[in-house]
């Protein structure tokens, strides 16, 4: 069975600063899709980005960074130059390509507190 | 619409009663999802279709759980019976194709209260 973790409850950070948001997982799939989500207060979940289990290069989008390491089952996440607006809660998420489940599996979430 | 659309956005009910909650997905996606976040949690998965077809409602927690989506559009989540631990934020996404590869979509999500 596929798991998510994610290890950081909360972290507050004063803008400007960078951080990095943890996740490992756990699947018995050799495909598999990666996922982060953010929450603001008001609820709504927001796709950030996804990444396929057959490739480990390293994205950059803006402020946001994603390092894929498959030797070490992590999908971390790092904001540079963090923002007030980035305040939210982070989710990490996985779905295997095997079988018909095509269901999220989430970690706990990360709560980024981004303090001006 | 443009977004997956959720009603009613806060829901209070007393023990006991039955409550529907109705989910809107982005026109022309083929699946949908339900989920149920406990507070400070990550979602969990409760069911899901493919067009009017639900495939998997392996994690609905009880019989009193119950899903439709008759018209492969609009779908609502029923609890019947309603219990204290019932109380959390459902959660309902949408997503283009039947395939894991395919980020869900989510709406604001119904807040349910049990008294």
């Amino acid at each position: 069975a596929q798991k998510v973790t994610q290890a950081q409850t909360e972290i507050s950070v004063v803008e400007k600063e960078d951080v990095t948001l943890d996740c490992v997982y756990e699947t018995r799939d050799t495909t598999y899709y990666l996922f982060w989500y953010k929450q603001p207060p008001s609820g709504e979940l927001v796709f950030l980005i996804r990444r396929n289990s057959f490739d480990e290069q390293n994205e950059i989008s803006g402020r946001y960074s994603w390092n894929f390491q498959k030797s070490t089952s992590s999908f971390n996440f790092t904001i540079t130059a963090s923002q007030v607006v980035d305040s939210a809660v982070y989710f990490c998420a996985l779905s295997e390509a095997a079988g018909s489940a095509r269901q999220l599996t989430f970690g706990s979430g990360t709560q980024l507190t981004v303090l001006p | 619409g443009a977004g997956v659309s959720q009603s009613p956005r806060y829901k209070v009910a007393k023990r006991g009663q039955d409550v529907a909650l109705r989910c809107d997905p982005i026109s022309g996606h083929v699946s949908l999802f339900w989920y149920q976040q406990a507070l400070g949690q990550g979602p969990e998965f409760l069911t899901y279709f493919q067009n009017e077809a639900q495939l998997d409602k392996s994690g609905l927690p009880s019989d009193r759980f119950f899903a439709e989506r008759p018209e492969g559009s609009v779908s609502t989540l029923k609890i019947q019976r309603t219990q204290q631990e019932d109380s959390a934020v459902y959660l309902c996404a949408s997503s283009l194709a039947n395939r894991a590869d395919q980020p869900q979509h989510f709406g604001d999500g119904t807040r349910l209260s049990i008294l």
